[in-house]
C-alpha cells in the first residue's frame, strides 16, 4: 500500500466546475505539499502546509492531520487548469538537512470548454 | 526567480553506454535530488544530496551513481545504461529548512530518456 493515496486518478469536469482532489496519507509528517505538472513535464509547488487551509487564487487547499488527509479544491474551473496534480508530503530526514518527499501518483485533471 | 536547468529535454542512448544527467540551481540551495517518475508509479527518489559532496540514496538507487562537486551542480549518472532506466528524470533543489524542514522543493523541466 503506498504511503500517499490520491483520489480520483483521472478527473474530466466542464469549465466553470468546483473541482476537489483527495489526498490521504498513512505515516506521522511534518507537511504536505501540493504540485501541479503541465504537459511536457515541469512541476510547480502550489502549497505547502501543516495545518489548517491556504488559498491562492482560484485554488485552496485544506488538511486536517487527525484524519490524515488532504483536499486541494479549484474554484471556477478553467481549461488552463488541466494538469497532473501531486499530493507529496514531507518525512524529516534529521534536524538540519532539508525534508524528502514521498508522492502520490497524481490525478490527471482535464477541463473542458 | 528560482531556476532549475536540466542540462537535455530529450535523450536516446544505448544499452550499456555511461549516461550522465546534468542539473544546475541558480538559487544557492544546499539540498538537491533527483527523481524518476513513472506511469503508475509517480515520482520516485533515486539520490538526494545535502552538501557539496555529500549524497544519500533514496529509494531507488541501483543502477544509478551521483556527484556533486560543486554547490550548483548535482549530476545523476547512469552507470550502465538499461532499457528498464528509460523514464522521465526530474531534479530538483531546495534550500535547508533548520529544525522545521520544510521547504519547498523547486523542479527542472525533466529529461525525457529512452534507453534502446
Amino acid at each position: 500500500k503506498n504511503e500517499v493515496e490520491q483520489s480520483p486518478q483521472n478527473l474530466t469536469a466542464q469549465e466553470g466546475e468546483f473541482i476537489t482532489i483527495n489526498c490521504s496519507y498513512s505515516v506521522g509528517i511534518s507537511a504536505l505539499h501540493w504540485l501541479q505538472q503541465h504537459p511536457g513535464g515541469g512541476i510547480v509547488s502550489l502549497f505547502m502546509l501543516s495545518s489548517g487551509k491556504k488559498k491562492h487564487g482560484r485554488l485552496i487547499a485544506t488538511i486536517n492531520i487527525q484524519e490524515k488527509h488532504s483536499s486541494l479544491h479549484i474554484t471556477a474551473s478553467h481549461p488552463r487548469d488541466s494538469a497532473v496534480y501531486i499530493c507529496a508530503v514531507s518525512l524529516r530526514i534529521g534536524e538540519t538537512s532539508g525534508s524528502r518527499l514521498t508522492f502520490g501518483e497524481g490525478t490527471q485533471l482535464t477541463v473542458n470548454p | 526567480d528560482v531556476k532549475v536547468t536540466q542540462s537535455s529535454r530529450y535523450l536516446v542512448k544505448r544499452t550499456g553506454e555511461k549516461v550522465f544527467l546534468e542539473c544546475v540551481q541558480d538559487m544557492d540551495h544546499e539540498n538537491m535530488f533527483w527523481y524518476r517518475q513513472d506511469p503508475g508509479l509517480g515520482l520516485r527518489l533515486i539520490y538526494f544530496s545535502y552538501d557539496v559532496k555529500m549524497k544519500e540514496k533514496g529509494d531507488i538507487p541501483e543502477g544509478y551513481s551521483v556527484s556533486r562537486e560543486k554547490k550548483e551542480r548535482f549530476s545523476l549518472i547512469l552507470e550502465s545504461a538499461s532499457t528498464n532506466q528509460t523514464s522521465m528524470y526530474l531534479c530538483a533543489s531546495s534550500v535547508t529548512g533548520g529544525a522545521g524542514g520544510n521547504q519547498p522543493q523547486h523542479f527542472g523541466d525533466g529529461t525525457r530518456l529512452s534507453i534502446l
